[in-house]
């Protein structure tokens, strides 16, 4: 079965900090991993996608994720957080079926 | 760009109430969704679709129905709403499978308040 984990809640960080945003899973076969966003008010959207190709992926608004499958980890990062970056994040797995299996998000705070 | 569209943002309804929650894409995707979001849970899937008429029962389906009469629309219905139901709901889209993975494109979701 599949799972995903999400390390902490709440993370809050500094204009132009570095983000990092933690998300581990499990699955018996080679995942597709996803990182959506969602803002206030709105919808969940892609951020990025894994899917067996390149291992460091990159992502929208300077987002990127590394798929390191000996740690199970596919940790969202930035470099330098900018206020509109303030949103829940949500890491995702799918083996390739219907069924995605969220994680329980992880909201970001930037202060300024 | 691909649109899902949630005909309500916010219903307020009363206990024991019939609600209707209604989701529309125009991107001709085959797979529909319906999600409840709650705060520390993350999104848990009610039921899906992956074709007209067909429907599968996602990881909490008990209390809920769906129907699927064209390929554009896909309709949650809480049969007899109850106060443990009052939630975030949303609907996401999907192409057919095998494409990288079931990438879900999600409408602004519904949130319903049950009195």
């Amino acid at each position: 079965a599949q799972s995903v984990t999400q390390l902490g809640s709440h993370v809050s960080v500094s204009e132009g900090a570095l983000v990092l945003l933690r998300c581990n899973y499990s699955s018996s076969v080679p995942p597709y991993l996803f990182w959506y966003v969602q803002y206030p008010n709105q919808g969940l959207q892609l951020l990025l996608k894994y899917t067996s190709a390149a291992t460091l992926v990159k992502g929208i608004n300077g987002f990127e994720a590394e798929f390191k499958k000996s740690e199970t980890s596919f940790h969202l990062t930035k470099p330098s957080a900018h206020m509109s970056d303030a949103a829940e994040y949500f890491c995702a797995v799918n083996t390739g079926g219907f069924k995605t299996i969220f994680g329980a998000g992880t909201r970001l705070f930037v202060k300024a | 760009d691909v649109k899902v569209t949630q005909s309500s943002r916010y219903l307020v309804k009363r206990t024991g109430e019939k609600v209707f929650l209604e989701c529309v894409q125009d991107m001709d995707h085959e797979n529909m969704f319906w999600y409840r979001q709650d705060p520390g849970l993350g999104l848990r899937l009610i039921y899906f679709s992956y074709d007209v008429k067909m429907k599968e029962k996602g990881d909490i389906p008990e209390g809920y129905s769906v129907s699927r009469e064209k390929k554009e629309r896909f309709s949650l219905i809480l049969e007899s709403a109850s106060t443990n139901q009052t939630s975030m709901y949303l609907c996401a889209s999907s192409p057919m499978l095998y494409r990288d993975g079931n990438i879900q494109y999600f409408g602004a979701g519904t949130r319903l308040s049950v009195l």
